[in-house]
Formats: structure tokens, C-alpha cells, sequence
């Protein structure tokens, strides 16, 4: 079963316009990472954030993690039609040795 | 530095076959990660090794096995082919931990495998 579950599904945006990915998870976890995919290719990894941070910034990225409401949230500023990908949180549990994927959020970016 | 290498790319198989899917993992990365990518089903967690030793294993039926050579290099493989194996295999790798965190993966372009 998967840990966690991205939402929307799907996001269709315009060039230039923020883009926000959600994702909730179920249990315990050591951190949590967020990749992207380009259709039919393998992830790259974006970002990672451990639990004991709330808030992290890599270039047009920002993502935010809140343990209590197991959640977190990836945000794109200034969208680009290169953007367009599917992007999948990823947790790794707590005393576990693998990272568990959500269904992934399909993100189209309007040029 | 090269990156995670997954061989055959693209292979088609009929039911009842059995197929073998290697992974090279970046020089110096002794954890590899193995998964399966369906439309329906999406990312799922098949094994995970370290220094030869599985340490963790998804829900997969005991068709699915792997193994992981002493250079790190790992197979995975599938005997008795379902038409329901027809996926995207994935391999990652990471530096590994002796610990039980778990960090980056670093993914290969993965294995399409279309059962007929």
C-alpha cells in the first residue's frame, strides 16, 4: 500500500503561475522527499526534508512539512512549460529501510 | 560520475516466461531499491538491498526474487509471467546507512516490460 497520497491528481496551470502539490502520509517518518518524472523516465529527486524541519527552499521550490497533520506541500513559483512532469512525495518511515511513494501529482504547464 | 545503468531497456515477454533485469548503482552506493510502475497501482516497493542482504521486502508475490552482488551490482527477476507483470521496473541506489534512515535515491531510466 502506498504511504503517501498527492492532491490534485492532476494541475493544469499557465506559464508564469505558482503551482501547489499536497501530500499527506500515515505514519512515522524520518523525512520526506519530493521527485519529479518525465513522462515514461526514471524520478529525479527535488528536495528533501527531515522531520524535524518545517520549511525548505531549493531554487523555485519550497516545500513545507508539518508532522502533526502528517503533511506536506510542494510549491512551484513561476512555472515553466519545462515543469510539466509528474511529481510523487516520497516517506521514508521511521526504522524502515525503504521510501514509500504517493500516487503522484500530473502537473501541466501551459506555455 | 556515472549514473544508475538498468538493463534491457524495453523487452517483451509472453506468459509463463521468466525475465531477469540488471541494475548497475553508482560507483561507491551499496543500497539498491527495486520498484514496480503501473498506470493503476503506481510506484510500489518491491525489495531493497544493502551489502547483499535484502532488508526489506514489499508485498509481491514469491515470483518476484533479487539479489545483489558483492559490487553492488543487483538482478531482479520474475519467473511464470503474468500478463499483470507488464510494468515499468526501477531500480535506485543510495549511499546506504548502516542505520535505518533513508535519504536520496538516485533512479535509472528503468526496464519496460510488456507481457503478452
Amino acid at each position: 500500500s502506498q504511504q503517501g497520497e498527492e492532491d490534485p491528481q492532476a494541475l493544469s496551470i499557465q506559464e508564469g503561475e505558482n503551482a501547489t502539490m499536497n501530500c499527506s502520509y500515515k505514519t512515522s517518518i524520518n523525512n520526506l522527499q519530493w521527485y519529479r518524472q518525465n513522462s515514461g523516465r526514471g524520478l529525479v529527486h527535488l528536495i528533501l526534508i527531515r522531520s524535524n524541519e518545517r520549511e525548505k527552499h531549493s531554487g523555485r521550490l519550497r516545500v513545507t512539512l508539518d508532522t502533526s497533520k502528517k503533511s506536506s506541500s510542494l510549491l512551484i513559483t513561476a512555472s515553466r512549460a519545462a515543469d510539466t512532469a509528474s511529481y510523487f512525495c516520497a516517506t521514508g518511515p521511521t526504522g524502515g529501510f525503504k521510501t514509500i511513494f504517493g500516487a503522484g501529482t500530473r502537473l501541466f504547464v501551459k506555455a | 560520475k556515472a549514473g544508475v545503468t538498468q538493463t534491457p531497456r524495453y523487452l517483451i515477454k509472453t506468459r509463463g516466461q521468466q525475465v531477469t533485469l540488471s541494475c548497475s548503482p553508482i560507483s561507491g552506493h551499496r543500497s539498491v531499491s527495486w520498484y514496480q510502475q503501473t498506470p493503476g497501482q503506481g510506484l510500489q516497493f518491491l525489495f531493497e538491498y544493502f551489502s547483499e542482504t535484502q532488508r526489506n521486502k514489499g508485498n509481491f508475490p514469491g515470483r518476484f526474487s533479487g539479489r545483489q552482488f558483492s559490487n553492488s551490482r543487483s538482478e531482479m527477476n520474475v519467473s511464470t509471467l503474468e500478463l499483470g507483470d507488464s510494468a515499468l521496473y526501477l531500480c535506485a541506489s543510495s549511499p546506504g546507512a548502516g542505520g535505518a534512515t533513508t535519504g536520496e535515491l538516485f533512479f535509472g531510466e528503468g526496464s519496460r516490460l510488456t507481457v503478452l
